[in-house]
């Protein structure tokens, strides 16, 4: 197994409303990140999560939670998310974080917060 | 601080033209260099990676280039199909960043017309 997988892979959500969206890669890798981007934009890095701790959270506001329950797994908590918060979220990892690899990608999830 | 720039932001050519894109970062210290396609609205797909001590990576039709002294990379796409069309990323990983965060150009999307 090669890929990072990430669901749901399209998401609608009210402002008031709890949801979560999930990453898992099978590949071993120890390091997972989350990305986020805007339109026409690049990725922007939200977290990195190093043998399942987290250690760079780029300023992120608090309606967004990460957890890592497991070397496979990471997640993105969201709640009373703001319309701007549209975007796609990108998970990636990597086989370690100073592995000379390169990153792998999944194919996101489209957030829409109405 | 690291920045990577692409040029142009946007190319449209004929089908069977060879074309190149342009990369070009401010810190000549770089781990290594990737790039990626991106289809509209979906996740980040590696094409090539290419470390800091190489000059050149292929894969089929493409070709990337990899000249650190003078922050620049290039990508050559031989033959371009109506199917490449997409928006590419640069994204160079600085060395000595042990949380191996990537920095991003903002992307060249390509217009392959049959």
């Amino acid at each position: 197994d090669t890929e990072v997988t990430q669901t749901p892979k399209h998401l609608v959500m009210g402002m008031t409303n709890k949801k979560s969206l999930k990453c898992e890669q099978h590949m071993g890798h120890r390091a997972m990140y989350w990305y986020k981007q805007k339109a026409k934009k690049p990725p922007e890095l939200m977290f990195v999560y190093s043998y399942e701790k987290l250690s760079i959270n780029e300023s992120v506001p608090s309606r967004f939670s990460p957890e890592c329950p497991n070397s496979s797994l990471l997640n993105l908590h969201l709640h009373a998310l703001q319309p701007e918060d549209s975007a796609l979220y990108l998970c990636a990892s990597l086989v370690h974080p100073a592995s000379n690899y390169g990153y792998t990608f999944g194919s996101g999830t489209r957030l829409t917060v109405v | 601080k690291q920045e990577v720039t692409q040029i142009p932001a946007a190319l449209s050519v004929p089908e069977g033209e060879n074309l190149v894109l342009n990369c070009s970062f401010t810190d000549s210290a770089i781990y290594n260099l990737q790039w990626f396609r991106q289809d509209p609205g979906k996740g980040l797909t590696s094409l090539l990676l290419i470390q800091s001590s190489q000059r050149e990576q292929t894969s089929g039709r493409l070709n990337a280039s990899l000249d650190k002294s003078s922050g620049r990379s290039t990508l050559y796409i031989a033959a371009s199909q109506p199917g490449d069309s997409a928006t590419y990323l640069c994204a160079v990983r600085r060395y000595g960043g042990s949380q191996g965060n990537l920095i991003f150009g903002k992307g060249t999307k390509l217009s392959v017309k049959p």
